[in-house]
């Protein structure tokens, strides 16, 4: 399994981002995903999370209303839009894969560092 | 909604064996199955256990899970302690209205 992120970078408050996170060695449509961030010195934050086929979506209340999951199963690929981000948004955000029935994660990929600053 | 709480930090000797809990705040701890994950300074969080107990492939045996209904909390338990098992520890679980939920993470030193 690789998952391999990007579009991670500095921005702006009130600034936006799309990350993406492409996946191989595994069939990407048959499983779900999410985003997890890691704040600099703080623990893991679940963030969102998409089902298989993306007929359902969650969000943490944090960044509910203002990021928005989709998946690609054509490309393999999971995307995160950020709006109107935050300080506090700062992280390091990690692509995972859920390993059944969205129980959780079994692979992370190795992140990718969004700054928000002035 | 629930919350898994763990202790900020736990520390033992090489060779030791040390357990970190993780407390489920509401609803039974075994109604959905907990897992645990190791990150090392600068590295990705990688899988542990799942489903309360079972280790992922490639993990030693020296790694264990369990869960105690009576304290509603989940353990992770680290027989033969070495310097490389230093590193933070999370657990985590699920809910069907908000996907997963990850405990605050505990730093396990090895002195």
């Amino acid at each position: 399994v690789q998952l391999l992120e990007s579009g991670g970078g500095l921005v702006q408050p009130g600034g936006s981002l799309r990350l993406s996170c492409v996946a191989s060695r595994f069939t990407f449509s048959d499983f779900a995903m999410g985003w997890v961030r890691q704040a600099p010195g703080k623990g893991l934050e679940w963030v969102s999370g998409i089902s298989i086929r993306g007929d359902r979506t969650f969000y943490a209340d944090s960044v509910k209303g203002r990021f928005t999951i989709s998946r690609d199963d054509s490309k393999s690929t999971l995307y995160l839009q950020m709006n109107s981000l935050r300080v506090e948004d700062t992280a390091v955000y990690y692509c995972a894969k859920d390993w059944f029935g969205e129980r959780g994660p079994d692979y992370w990929g190795q992140g990718t560092l969004v700054t928000v600053s002035s | 909604n629930f919350m898994l709480t763990q202790p900020h930090s736990v520390s033992e000797s090489p060779g030791k064996t040390v357990t970190i809990s993780c407390t489920r705040s509401s609803g039974s701890i075994a109604s959905s199955y907990v897992q645990w994950y190791q990150q090392r300074p600068g590295s990705s969080p990688t899988t542990v256990i799942y489903e309360h107990k079972q280790r992922l492939f490639g993990v030693p045996d020296r790694f264990s899970g369990s869960i105690d209904t009576s304290s509603n909390s989940a353990s992770l338990t680290i027989s033969g302690l070495k310097t490389e098992d230093e590193a933070d520890y999370y657990c985590q679980s699920f809910d069907s209205s908000t996907f997963w939920v990850f405990g605050g993470g505990t730093k396990l030193t090895v002195l």
